[in-house]
C-alpha cells in the first residue's frame, strides 16, 4: 500500500532537548516536504526536498533542520525545541514538484514542547 | 498565488449528492486545481485534481468552469466518512501548496 509513515504520532518534550521526527515513503517519490499546522494559520511549509541531498527552506524554516540521505526518508530535526514549536506536523511526498501529480500526507505528529 | 473563496461550512444528508463550490478567479493558466480533504486528527488526503477538463475518479468528480475561475467538487453519494474539511487549491508546483480555511462538510445520517 502506498503510504507516508511518520513517527512518533505524539511527542511531549522539554525545551532544548533535541528531537527527530521521522518520515518515510514507499512510492519512490522525488519530492518530499514538511508542514506545520496551527489553528487559524493553515498548513505552512517548513522545508522541502526535490531529491536526495537537495533540500531547501520553505516558509517557516527557523528552528528546524532536515536531511535527505536516502530517497525514501526525510527526517525533521529540532535541535533545540521551544514552546512556539508546539504544533501538528505533517510530512508529504509527491512524484515530482509539478502540480500535475498528487501529494500523499503522513498521519501527523502532534508535538508539545513544555 | 491564486486566492480561493469557499463556503465556511456545508451540510448534507447521507447518501445524497454534495456540490462543494470554490471560486479562484485569479488562477494562473498553468495552475492545476487540486482538492484535498482532512478528517479530524488526520493528515490531508488527496481527492482529485484537474487542469481544464472535468475529471472523475473513484472518490469524486471535479467540474471546472470554462473560464477556470471556479470549480465544483461533487461527491455523488455522501457518507458519514465524507465529513471533513475540504480544501480547494490552485497549484503550479508543490513549493506553493497553500491550504486556505476550506469548507467544513457535515453529513447527517
Amino acid at each position: 500500500e502506498a503510504q507516508v509513515t511518520q513517527n512518533p504520532r505524539y511527542l511531549i518534550t522539554v525545551t532544548g532537548k533535541k528531537l527527530t521526527v521521522t518520515c518515510s515513503q514507499n512510492m519512490n517519490h522525488e519530492y518530499m516536504s514538511w508542514y506545520r499546522q496551527d489553528p487559524g494559520l493553515g498548513l505552512r511549509q517548513i522545508y522541502y526536498s526535490m531529491n536526495v541531498e537537495v533540500t531547501d527552506k520553505g516558509d517557516v524554516p527557523e528552528g528546524y533542520k532536515v536531511s535527505r540521505k536516502e530517497k525514501r526518508n526525510f527526517p525533521l530535526i529540532l535541535e533545540s525545541p521551544s514552546p512556539n514549536q508546539t504544533s501538528l506536523y505533517f510530512c508529504a511526498s509527491s512524484l515530482s514538484i509539478q502540480g500535475g501529480t498528487e501529494a500523499f500526507f503522513g498521519q501527523g505528529t502532534r508535538l508539545t514542547v513544555v | 498565488d491564486a486566492k480561493t473563496t469557499q463556503p465556511n461550512s456545508m451540510e448534507s444528508n447521507e447518501e445524497e449528492p454534495v456540490h462543494l463550490p470554490c471560486n479562484h478567479s485569479t488562477i494562473s493558466g498553468t495552475d492545476y486545481i487540486h482538492w484535498y480533504r482532512q478528517l479530524p486528527s488526520q493528515g490531508p488526503e488527496y481527492v482529485i485534481h484537474g487542469l481544464t477538463s472535468n475529471v472523475n475518479n473513484r472518490m469524486a468528480s471535479l467540474a471546472i468552469a470554462e473560464d477556470r475561475k471556479s470549480s465544483t467538487l461533487i461527491l455523488h453519494r455522501a457518507t458519514l466518512r465524507d465529513a471533513a474539511v475540504y480544501y480547494c487549491i490552485p497549484l503550479y508546483n508543490f513549493n506553493k501548496f497553500y491550504f486556505g480555511s476550506g469548507t467544513k462538510l457535515n453529513v447527517k445520517p
